[in-house]
């Protein structure tokens, strides 16, 4: 069974950093792009961040770009999403998702920004 | 950036109806156009990729269609546990980008 279970989100003052970590089992981790997307709270979906399977390939939402940096460990079958100077307008919950269509997502971590 | 517009924002059904989603992307996406449900609290969950593929598992009463632009979610004879929120997402470009969503709700 696909599993994805996220970690790291909580409670940050603006201007401070966190580390999201996604830990996949279940299937070839090596073999899927991931994907960082997140929900603030009653609003839609936000993509935020993509790595292709070997890290080739990452892409940034312009509103994440240059504070955010996503990286994942294929021999620890895990994704990260390390955010810097963090703003109010981040909070969310984060959800990691496999691959392109996103067909497997974690139960989401939430991320609050605010003094 | 690719945007992507759904509409209705919200809509409400009865058990048994029909309903159909619209999603507009602001270029031209050829199929590559998703479709997702959530539930409050849950993660998101794929129905449709590529425009009109099921996902394996989804049930048939879901449909998708459209290529370029346009595109239709399509969910037949609803059922109770398909009140939720529905959202379009184009993977065309590598900066993938949602429709703001509609809320689907029970008459």
């Amino acid at each position: 069974e696909v599993q994805l279970v996220e970690s790291g989100g909580g409670l940050v003052k603006p201007g401070g950093s966190l580390r999201l970590s996604c830990a996949a089992s279940g299937f070839t981790f090596s073999d899927y792009s991931m994907n960082w997307v997140r929900q603030a709270p009653g609003k839609g979906l936000e993509w935020v961040s993509s790595i292709s399977s070997s890290s080739s390939f990452i892409y940034y939402a312009d509103s994440v770009k240059g504070r955010f940096t996503i990286s994942r460990d294929n021999a620890k079958n895990s994704l990260y999403l390390q955010m810097n100077s963090l703003r109010a307008e981040d909070t969310a919950v984060y959800y990691c998702a496999r691959g392109d269509p996103s067909d497997s997502w974690g139960q989401g971590t939430l991320v609050t920004v605010s003094s | 950036d690719i945007q992507m517009t759904q509409s209705p924002s919200s809509l409400s059904a009865s058990v048994g109806d029909s309903v159909t989603i619209t999603c507009r992307a602001s270029q031209s996406i050829s199929s590559y156009l998703n479709w997702y449900q959530q539930k409050p609290g849950k993660a998101p969950k794929l129905l449709i990729y590529a425009a009109s593929s099921l996902q394996s598992g989804v049930p048939s009463r879901f449909s998708g269609s459209g290529s370029g632009t346009d595109f239709t979610l399509t969910i037949s004879s609803l059922q109770p546990e398909d009140f939720a929120t529905y959202f379009c997402q184009q993977s065309y470009s590598t900066r993938y980008t949602f429709g703001q969503g509609t809320k689907l709700d029970i008459k």
